[in-house]
C-alpha cells in the first residue's frame, strides 16, 4: 500500500527554524518532492531528493533517507510569508504520478 | 504559455448535471496530470497523459469521469451526472519530459461545488 505521513499543523516564530518531517511507505520509490501551497493557490515546487542526503536551496533544505523512508524540509530564518501548507510527495516508480501526504499547515507568528 | 492555465476558477453545478474542466499545460510540456483535492485533504491522482495519449488512468473512477488531451486544444476533465462527493478542487499539472528530476508544475485549480 501507499502511506505518507506528515504532521497536520505546526507553528513557529518569525526568524526561527522549523523542520517538517515526512515518512513514507510506498510500493515503489523514484524521488521525493516538497511543494509549498498558499491557500487558494497552486502548489509550487520547492525541492527534490532521490539520493540520500541533504539538498540546500537558500533558506530551504531537504533531507532524504531511503532506508528509513524518511524526509524532512528545513526552513530557516522564517518569514511571515512562509505561512502555508507544505506537501510531501513521492514519485511513483513506474508511472510518474505523485503520491501526496495530507500536507503540513505551517503558521508563522511575529 | 509560461504557466499551467486552468479554467474556470470556480464551477457550480446541481447534482446530476455535467461538469467540464479545462487545462492548458505549459507550452512544450508533453505530460499532463489531473489530481483531486477534497476538503484540503491530500491530493488524489486521477489520470495522466503523454501528449494526447492516456499514460496512466489508474486513479480515474470507472464511471462518470472522462478526460482528453487533443492536439491544439486544452486538455479537459469531464464529470457526468455529478454527485455531492465530487465537490473538490481539481488541479492540473504539466511536466516537460519523463525525466525523474523534473517537477510537475501545477495550475491554480478549479473549485467544483456540487449543490
Amino acid at each position: 500500500g501507499q502511506n505518507i505521513d506528515q504532521p497536520t499543523e505546526m507553528t513557529a516564530t518569525e526568524g526561527a527554524i522549523v523542520q517538517i518531517n515526512c515518512t513514507y511507505q510506498t510500493s515503489g520509490f523514484n524521488g521525493l518532492f516538497w511543494y509549498q501551497q498558499h491557500a487558494g493557490e497552486a502548489p509550487t515546487f520547492l525541492s527534490y531528493n532521490v539520493l540520500d542526503g541533504l539538498e540546500e536551496k537558500g533558506r530551504f533544505s531537504s533531507f532524504l533517507s531511503r532506508s528509513k523512508g524518511y524526509s524532512y524540509l528545513l526552513l530557516k530564518e522564517l518569514q511571515m510569508k512562509d505561512s502555508a501548507s507544505y506537501l510531501c510527495a513521492v514519485r511513483d516508480q513506474h508511472t510518474d504520478k505523485l503520491i501526496f501526504g495530507t500536507g503540513t499547515r505551517l503558521q508563522v507568528f511575529p | 504559455g509560461e504557466e499551467v492555465a486552468q479554467t474556470p476558477k470556480h464551477l457550480v453545478r446541481g447534482e446530476g448535471q455535467k461538469a467540464k474542466l479545462y487545462c492548458a499545460p505549459i507550452k512544450g510540456h508533453s505530460y499532463v496530470f489531473w489530481y483531486q483535492q477534497v476538503l484540503k485533504n491530500e491530493f488524489k491522482f486521477l489520470i495522466s497523459f503523454q501528449n494526447e495519449n492516456v499514460f496512466d488512468e489508474t486513479g480515474m473512477p470507472k464511471e462518470r469521469f472522462s478526460a482528453k488531451c487533443l492536439p491544439n486544444s486544452p486538455c479537459s476533465l469531464e464529470i457526468q451526472a455529478t454527485k455531492l462527493e465530487d465537490s473538490a478542487v481539481y488541479f492540473c499539472a504539466s511536466k516537460q519530459t519523463s525525466n525523474s528530476n523534473q517537477p510537475q508544475h501545477f495550475g491554480d485549480g478549479t473549485r467544483l461545488s456540487i449543490l
